[in-house]
């Protein structure tokens, strides 16, 4: 089946670049997700990538998609200490009646002041 | 817009007991979706609706979770009898995919969840 595939933890100074990767194993996947999710709170989604393009950008948020390699990565630039969640990666596959979403376990990103 | 909602926020109980929770996702949202998410891991789908009709719950454990969307709009989950491994956060989410309609991206909504302890 499908697996989504995520480092556990990354640690960054605040005002530095975060690089968070993932990998996944459904060369079907039509849409790629980002969603953060904060202590004690729901998922929000951040950005999504069509599975057709490369890189996609929202201002300080950057995706980049390798579709030959299967790999995923979202940088968040100039990042803050409010940025200090943890991030899930999610895929989507187009077979028909594939609705749902694929997540990793998710990286914790840590800011440090 | 209002969000998706979720009630109750926490619970707690005993194994073998029974417990329900309550969504309402984004007005005009015609799916739905509960998930369950176990510490450190990221969520699984465990059953979707789409108006209120089940799509897929291919990973829902029928022998204890039950989950309806009886008019379409708000829906509950239930598990009876609980076990201590139903500890987890539920998450409930919504999207407005149509039957036969356009999709796009399909953007599901999360709401804030409802974390389970089971004793």
């Amino acid at each position: 089946g499908e697996d989504v595939e995520q480092s556990l933890f990354l640690s960054v100074r605040e005002g530095d670049s975060s690089v968070i990767n993932c990998t996944y194993t459904d060369s079907s996947s039509t849409y790629l997700y980002w969603y953060k999710q904060e202590p004690g709170a729901g998922l929000q989604l951040l950005t999504y990538i069509f599975s057709n393009m490369d890189m996609k950008q929202d201002q300080r948020l950057t995706v980049l998609l390798n579709k030959k390699d299967k790999h995923l990565s979202l940088r968040i630039a100039d990042t803050q200490t409010g940025d200090s969640a943890i991030y899930f990666c999610a895929e989507k596959g187009s077979g028909a009646g594939s609705y749902q979403l694929t997540f990793g376990k998710g990286t914790k990103l840590s800011v440090i002041p | 817009e209002a969000g998706v909602a979720q009630s109750p926020r926490y619970k707690i109980i005993e194994k073998r007991q029974s417990v329900a929770f309550w969504c309402n996702p984004i007005s005009g949202h015609a799916t739905l979706y509960w998930y369950q998410q176990i510490l450190g891991q990221g969520p699984k789908l465990l059953i979707q609706f789409q108006n209120n009709g089940v799509v897929d719950d291919s990973q829902l454990p029928k022998d204890r979770f039950s989950a309806e969307r009886l008019k379409g709009v708000d829906s509950t989950l239930k598990i009876q009898p609980a076990k201590l491994e139903d500890s987890a956060v539920y998450l409930c989410a919504s999207s407005a995919r149509l039957a036969g309609g356009s999709f796009g991206t399909d953007t599901q909504y999360f709401g804030p969840g409802t974390r389970l302890t089971v004793l």
